[in-house]
């Protein structure tokens, strides 16, 4: 059984400019979500991908975009780029309806924009 | 809407120490809750969940959580931490989906660090 799978590890960016983070889900798993983790915080849900489309949004801009394809990897796709943005993005996968707790985590991808 | 408020931001403790971690949280409906770990440079790490049933929940390393309905409150504990244990320990609920999958509402986190 693999695990959540995250692309790049890091990645450095300019203000304005933007940028597409990849994720591939768990074996078995349909549902990606995406979390933002500003430093010294915790994980701020972003969105929620089902059967290629969006199925639930946190309190996130619309530069803000995702999706998901029939293998159940996913996007995340930031444009304009903000200081702000910098941040760990985690991904996670899940079964729809399936285990309460089912949530798988990726490692994360590191994006600082300078 | 739910919120979660994890009272310590940084707490050290001596190896071998007990600790308490502790976690609150605020919703209008039933959750279930979850306490996640953080090791630096990783992804979060399931450590336990109460979904219903004992209030008494333990992971397989030795931690347990208690769900307090009264005090809202979650806290996590562990007897005798080892410097393995230091991390970043996250405290989340959600709600029980209906429709779907809800999601995870987390806390700060709290930085446990054990002292040699």
């Amino acid at each position: 059984e693999t695990g959540v799978t995250q692309s790049p590890t890091h990645l450095i960016k300019t203000r304005g400019q933007q940028v597409t983070l990849r994720c591939s889900s768990q074996s078995g798993h349909n549902t990606v979500s995406w979390y933002q983790q500003a430093l010294g915080q915790g994980p701020q849900f972003i969105f929620q991908y089902y059967r290629e489309e969006e199925n639930g949004r946190g309190n996130f801009p619309p530069r803000f975009s995702g999706l998901q394809f029939p293998n159940y990897s996913s996007e995340l796709n930031v444009n304009a780029l903000e200081l702000d943005d910098s941040a760990l993005y985690l991904c996670a996968s899940s079964l729809f309806r399936g285990n309460n707790y089912g949530y798988t985590f990726g490692s994360g991808t590191r994006l600082t924009v300078v | 809407a739910q919120s979660v408020t994890q009272l310590d931001s940084q707490v050290p403790v001596f190896e071998e120490a007990p600790v308490e971690l502790r976690c609150n949280y605020s919703s209008s409906v039933s959750v279930y809750l979850f306490w996640y770990v953080q090791y630096p440079n990783q992804g979060l790490q399931l450590l336990l969940k109460y979904l219903s049933g004992s209030t008494l929940v333990e992971s397989i390393n030795g931690f347990e959580a208690e769900f307090n309905k009264s005090q809202t409150s979650f806290h996590l504990r562990k007897p005798s931490v080892h410097i393995s244990d230091t991390a970043e320990y996250f405290c989340a609920v959600r709600t029980p989906y209906t429709s779907g999958n809800t999601p995870l509402v987390f806390g700060k986190g709290t930085r446990l660090s054990v002292i040699a």
